[in-house]
């Protein structure tokens, strides 16, 4: 069965920061996607990144990173030089080929940035 | 390009009774998702639907129900709610079912006292 940990519950930084949120999946499907979504206190959910299992190459986006490595089962968000527009719950998210696209979330990380 | 919409913002229902939520796909997505978000906890999928017929279905018992209308939007709907039933409940789509990216509406929120 399909599963992602995200190990830490709320993150804490100053401005200026750079911060990295972690998260660990498990699978048996040789094809998954891993993502990130943001919620802001508003709720809705806004996509950031999509990785396949077969692109380990890491990406960055502005001020934002990603580091995926399937020898750890990890797939890693780094926000660099943090504000505090930053703040919101981050979720980490897999889904399988097999199970179509339904996603499997992680418990999310509070991330808050503090001026 | 309308985003993903959905309806009602807030609801407060009590225990008992039955409620529908309503979604409207992004333009051109076939596939439209479900899940309910516990205060503090991810998202959990409830079901998909993909060309008006359900593809999928998590751990949900069968007083949660759906449908897909022509224009690919769709309606949740919940019978005898319980007060676990409160919970943020989202709806995603995507253009095509297995591959694609799910974008997610804004939600609605819904309270059973």
């Amino acid at each position: 069965a399909q599963k992602v940990t995200q190990a830490q519950t709320e993150i804490s930084v100053v401005e200026k920061e750079d911060v990295t949120l972690d998260c660990v999946y498990e699978t048996r499907d040789t094809t998954y996607y891993l993502f990130w979504y943001k919620q802001p206190p508003s709720g809705e959910l806004v996509f950031l990144i999509r990785r396949n299992s077969f692109d380990e190459q890491n990406e960055i986006s502005g001020r934002y990173s990603w580091n995926f490595q399937k020898s750890t089962s990890s797939f890693n968000f780094t926000i660099t030089a943090s504000q505090v527009v930053d703040s919101a719950v981050y979720f980490c998210a897999l889904s399988e080929l097999t199970s179509g696209s339904r996603l499997t979330f992680g418990e999310g990380t509070q991330l808050t940035v503090n001026p | 390009e309308t985003g993903v919409t959905q309806s009602p913002t807030h609801l407060i229902k009590t225990r008992g009774q039955q409620v529908t939520l309503r979604c409207s796909s992004q333009s051109g997505h076939n596939t439209v998702s479900w899940y309910q978000q516990a205060l503090g906890q991810g998202p959990q999928f409830i079901f998909q639907y993909y060309r008006e017929e359900e593809n999928g279905r998590g751990n949900f018992p069968p007083r949660f129900s759906g449908l897909q209308f022509p224009n690919y939007s769709s309606e949740l709907n919940v019978n005898a709610l319980e007060l676990d039933d409160s919970a943020l409940y989202l709806c995603a789509s995507s253009p095509a079912r297995g591959r694609e990216t799910q974008y997610f509406g804004p939600g609605t929120r819904l309270l059973v006292l």
